[in-house]
C-alpha cells in the first residue's frame, strides 16, 4: 500500500515560474525524499530531508517538512522546460523500505 | 559501472511463460531493492537485499515472484507463469547500507505480458 499522497495531481506553469506540490503521509517517518521521473522510466534522487529537518535547499529546489501535520512540500524556482517531469515523495519508514505517492505531473510550457 | 544497469530494457513475454529481468547495482553498494510501478502509479517495494540475503521480502506479491542476488551484487527478479497483471516497470535501485540514503535507481525493465 502506498503511503505518500502528492497534490496536486497535475501541473502546468510558464517557464520561470515556481512550481509547488504538496505530499502528506500517514505514518511517522525517519525521512521523506523526492524523486523526478522522466518518461515513466528512472527514478532521480532530489532531496532527503530527515524527521529532524524542517527545511532543506538544493539549487532551486526547497523542500519542507511539518511533522506535526504529516505533510511536505517541493519548491521548485524558476522553472525549466527541462524540470517537465512527474515528481514523487517517498516515505522512508524503517531505513530501507520506501513508500512512494502517485505522484505530481508536471508540464513547464515555453 | 556508474549508474544501475537494468536488462533487458523491455520485455514482451506470453501469459504463462518465465521471465529473468536482471539488475548490476553501482559497485560498492550493498543494499539492492526491487520495485514495481504500474501505469499511473508510484513504485511499489517488492523485496530488499542487505548482501546475498533478501533481508525483507514482504512486498512480493505471489510465490510466483522470486528474487536472488547469490554474490552480494547482481541481482534477478525471476517470475514464473507470467500473467497480464504482471504488465509493469520493474525498477531496481542500490544504495550504501540501508540507512537514510538516497537510492539510485535503474532505468527500469518494462514488462509486458501478452
Amino acid at each position: 500500500s502506498q503511503q505518500g499522497e502528492e497534490d496536486p495531481q497535475a501541473l502546468s506553469i510558464q517557464e520561470g515560474e515556481n512550481a509547488t506540490m504538496n505530499c502528506s503521509y500517514k505514518t511517522s517517518i525517519n525521512n521523506l525524499q523526492w524523486y523526478r521521473q522522466n518518461s515513466g522510466r528512472g527514478l532521480v534522487h532530489l532531496i532527503l530531508i530527515r524527521s529532524n529537518e524542517r527545511e532543506k535547499h538544493s539549487g532551486r529546489l526547497r523542500v519542507t517538512l511539518d511533522t506535526s501535520k504529516k505533510s511536505s512540500s517541493l519548491l521548485i524556482t524558476a522553472s525549466r522546460a527541462a524540470d517537465t517531469a512527474s515528481y514523487f515523495c517517498a516515505t522512508d519508514l524503517n531505513d530501507y523500505k520506501l513508500s512512494f505517492g502517485a505522484g505530481t505531473t508536471v508540464t513547464v510550457r515555453a | 559501472g556508474a549508474g544501475v544497469s537494468q536488462t533487458p530494457s523491455n520485455k514482451v513475454t506470453e501469459k504463462g511463460k518465465y521471465v529473468e529481468l536482471r539488475c548490476d547495482p553501482i559497485s560498492g553498494h550493498t543494499a539492492l531493492y526491487w520495485y514495481r510501478q504500474s501505469l499511473g502509479q508510484g513504485p511499489e517495494f517488492l523485496i530488499y537485499f542487505q548482501g546475498t540475503g533478501a533481508a525483507d521480502d514482504s512486498g512480493l506479491p505471489n510465490d510466483r515472484f522470486f528474487a536472488v542476488r547469490p554474490e552480494g551484487s547482481v541481482s534477478t527478479l525471476k517470475i514464473q507463469r507470467t500473467e497480464r497483471g504482471d504488465s509493469a516497470v520493474y525498477l531496481c535501485a542500490s544504495s550504501l547500507r540501508g540507512q537514510g540514503h538516497g537510492y539510485t535507481f535503474g532505468s527500469g525493465t518494462r514488462l509486458t505480458v501478452v
